[in-house]
């Protein structure tokens, strides 16, 4: 039971338009969340992370946005760029874990020139 | 330059056959974590360590060991390599957990025959 989801394996996008990619997750314990990048035949690099006592987590063109209610987090990217063309994947630590990380199974986001 | 190197970053192997992954940082990292991805399923956390001689399973250990004797390396072995464990392996370090920003190696696609 994947207890966070990223639904839509693949996103395409124009260029210079806004990117959403969303993530939701199931356990209740999770309390913090983050967002990692991967260009094939390299590892995932950190992009923005976010704690569960804030709903909205801002860097550069990249925001964070946190519903816990609905256990649903998203990723907005602002323009998008073609070097934003990657995987990107959703991760979540519970709150007495420090060492454990769950992560969804990526999307792909591809940005049309 | 701050980086995880892994190694080999390819290997194929026959079932049965011990074989060890190197992975070394040189950040003065206390945490490093081993990470395999397998298609659709994202990155699925097998082993992690807190400090040296300090590790601890994660989602899917069953088959795997590690040793942190150093606080740079943080080696996976694979006692006798079974076609189930063919996958891309990814080690990350950070400076204090999942919460922090980990560094990613750049990975080692293991093929098991």
């Amino acid at each position: 039971d994947q207890q966070v989801k990223q639904n839509s394996p693949s996103l395409s996008v124009q260029e210079g338009r806004i990117s959403i990619l969303n993530c939701d997750y199931t356990n209740s314990m999770f309390d913090y969340f983050l967002w990692y990048k991967k260009y094939p035949a390299e590892g995932p690099t950190f992009l923005i992370s976010i704690s569960s006592i804030k709903d909205k987590n801002e860097d550069g063109r990249f925001t964070v946005f946190l519903n816990k209610s609905a256990k649903h987090l998203s990723l907005h990217i602002v323009p998008s760029q073609p070097g934003d063309s990657a995987v990107y994947f959703c991760a979540a630590s519970a709150w007495d874990s420090n060492y454990q990380l769950i992560w969804g199974a990526g999307t792909k986001l591809i940005i049309k020139p | 330059e701050a980086q995880v190197t892994q190694n080999p970053r390819y290997l194929i192997t026959v079932t049965g056959k011990k074989l060890t992954v190197t992975c070394s940082q040189n950040m003065n990292h206390e945490y490093m974590s081993w990470y395999r991805q397998d298609p659709g399923l994202g990155l699925r956390q097998i082993y992690y360590s807190m400090n040296v001689e300090v590790t601890d399973k994660g989602d899917v250990p069953e088959g795997y060991k590690v040793s942190r004797k150093e606080k740079r390396n943080f080696p996976l072995i694979l006692e006798s390599p079974s076609p189930n464990q063919t996958s891309l392996y990814f080690c990350a370090s950070s400076s204090g957990g999942v919460n922090y920003e980990q560094y990613f190696g750049p990975g080692t696609r293991l093929t098991v025959t």
